[in-house]
């Protein structure tokens, strides 16, 4: 009974590099989401998918793509990490956009 | 622009007395409301949610209230109990859909035995 499954669960990187965070979820959901965390701040939304085959901006888009792969899974890509990109990742499914999200455990990414 | 405010960083109850979570929102478009639970190291669970076109739903324990014309919502957790100590956001979308959430900034519910 998985869920939403997130990996890594904790990450290090320098400035520069890149990073593919992975998400998963076992619900056959069509809609996936990509938010931020920041201390302080609510939940931001990056990037979604309402349905297999697209993918739309959210909020804080900016130095970040992603990919849905199939209907099962949606990664998110750092191509050149920077400091202000340091936060907890969670990813979210939902039956369809109507629906509530179901969140992943997230992912805590620190960039030095 | 903070389109969703929770002003109360954090909030202390003794178990079995009400809890009650406030939550204002400033644009008039929104018209569905959801509220979240979050335990640390955890993802936020979906709690309970209200549409627009009512102004009360409850969930055992847990009520939603939304007041319109104030562009307020409140969630009241009663009796409380230590395992409600979490942290809760509220969101709101607007077109009838979720895939736009936009979070308030958390109030962290400390429920004392």
């Amino acid at each position: 009974n998985a869920g939403v499954t997130q990996t890594p669960k904790f990450q290090v990187l320098k400035t520069g590099q890149s990073m593919t965070l992975q998400c998963a979820q076992d619900m056959n959901h069509n809609s996936m989401y990509w938010y931020r965390q920041d201390p302080g701040m609510g939940l931001r939304l990056i990037y979604y998918s309402a349905s297999e085959g697209t993918t739309d901006k959210g909020e804080v888009p900016n130095g970040y793509n992603v990919s849905r792969l199939n209907k099962r899974e949606f990664s998110l890509r750092l191509e050149s990490a920077a400091p202000s990109q340091t936060s907890v990742y969670f990813c979210a499914s939902s039956e369809r956009g109507s629906q509530p999200q179901h969140f992943g455990d997230g992912t805590r990414l620190s960039i030095l | 622009d903070q389109q969703v405010k929770q002003n109360s960083p954090s909030l202390s109850v003794q178990e079995g007395r009400i809890s009650i979570l406030n939550c204002d929102y400033t644009n008039s478009m929104f018209d569905y409301f959801l509220w979240y639970k979050k335990y640390p190291a955890e993802g936020p669970t979906f709690l309970i949610s209200i549409s627009s076109i009512k102004d009360k739903n409850e969930d055992g324990r847990f009520t939603v209230f939304l007041n319109k014309s104030a562009k307020h919502l409140s969630l009241h957790i009663v009796p409380s109990q230590p395992g409600d100590s979490a942290v809760y956001f509220c969101a709101a979308s607007y077109g009838g859909a979720t895939n736009k959430l936009i979070f308030g900034t958390g109030t962290l519910l400390a429920v004392q035995p």
